[in-house]
């Protein structure tokens, strides 16, 4: 069965480092988003990318985030200059046909700024 | 804005017993929901959804829910627990005029033997 995957599933870096979080969506899909949980809170919607754009975000998602699709399998998130508060859970998810339809989501990364 | 309301952050019961999971839902005339299911240190995996077609929805593991428009909820049932079910479970709202996901709180499902 088609899945999402996300790589790594834990890291750990030091406030102030940049980090990048890598997925590989379902390969037939076409809408690609991240989210995350902080530790004991909601899961919190932060991105949705579609035709190689930004199509929704979330006010969370400031300047400090980006997301690119280098290379047509690939879905990154990367966040400049971490800080203590950016640490949680973050999972990618995809769907093939975005609005109202259901995502299918990676077993996440737990990110871990020191 | 759309949101959801789970209404009990714990749930316990026993095994072979039903399980009752409560959601409320404040969205567009037409919303899509759905149930997923977070077991300890995995990912989020669909347990059923609602896109304006059967009211009463199957899932997968023996889990069905109802959407009532009347009263705005979109409740989860099992008829028998089992001990594989202990997790947390989420609600889940997407309206037709947006990309993202609404997820309620979390409901953590205990089965005791």
């Amino acid at each position: 069965e088609p899945e999402v995957t996300q790589t790594p599933s834990h890291q750990v870096t030091q406030m102030g480092q940049e980090v990048i979080l890598r997925c590989v969506p379902i390969s037939n899909h076409l809408y690609f988003y991240w989210y995350r949980q902080i530790l004991g809170q909601k899961v919190e919607f932060l991105v949705s990318f579609y035709n190689n754009e930004i199509s929704e975000k979330s006010e969370i998602f400031d300047d400090q985030f980006s997301v690119e699709r280098p290379d047509g399998s690939n879905f990154t998130l990367k966040i400049r200059s971490t800080k203590l508060e950016d640490s949680a859970m973050y999972f990618c998810a995809s769907s093939y046909r975005g609005r109202r339809t259901e995502a299918f989501f990676g077993q996440g990364t737990r990110l871990t700024v020191v | 804005a759309q949101s959801v309301t789970q209404l009990d952050s714990h749930v316990s019961v026993s095994e072979g017993t039903p399980v009752l999971l409560r959601c409320n839902y404040s969205s567009s005339y037409s919303p899509s929901l759905f149930w997923y299911v977070q077991h300890p240190n995995k990912g989020l995996q669909l347990l059923l959804k609602y896109t304006s077609a059967a009211t009463l929805v199957k899932g997968i593991n023996g889990f069905e829910a109802e959407f009532k428009k009347s009263e705005t909820s979109f409740h989860l049932t099992k008829p028998s627990a089992h001990m594989s079910d202990a997790a947390e479970y989420f609600c889940v709202v997407s309206d037709w005029d947006t990309d993202k996901l609404i997820f309620g709180t979390g409901t953590r499902l205990q089965v005791f033997p």
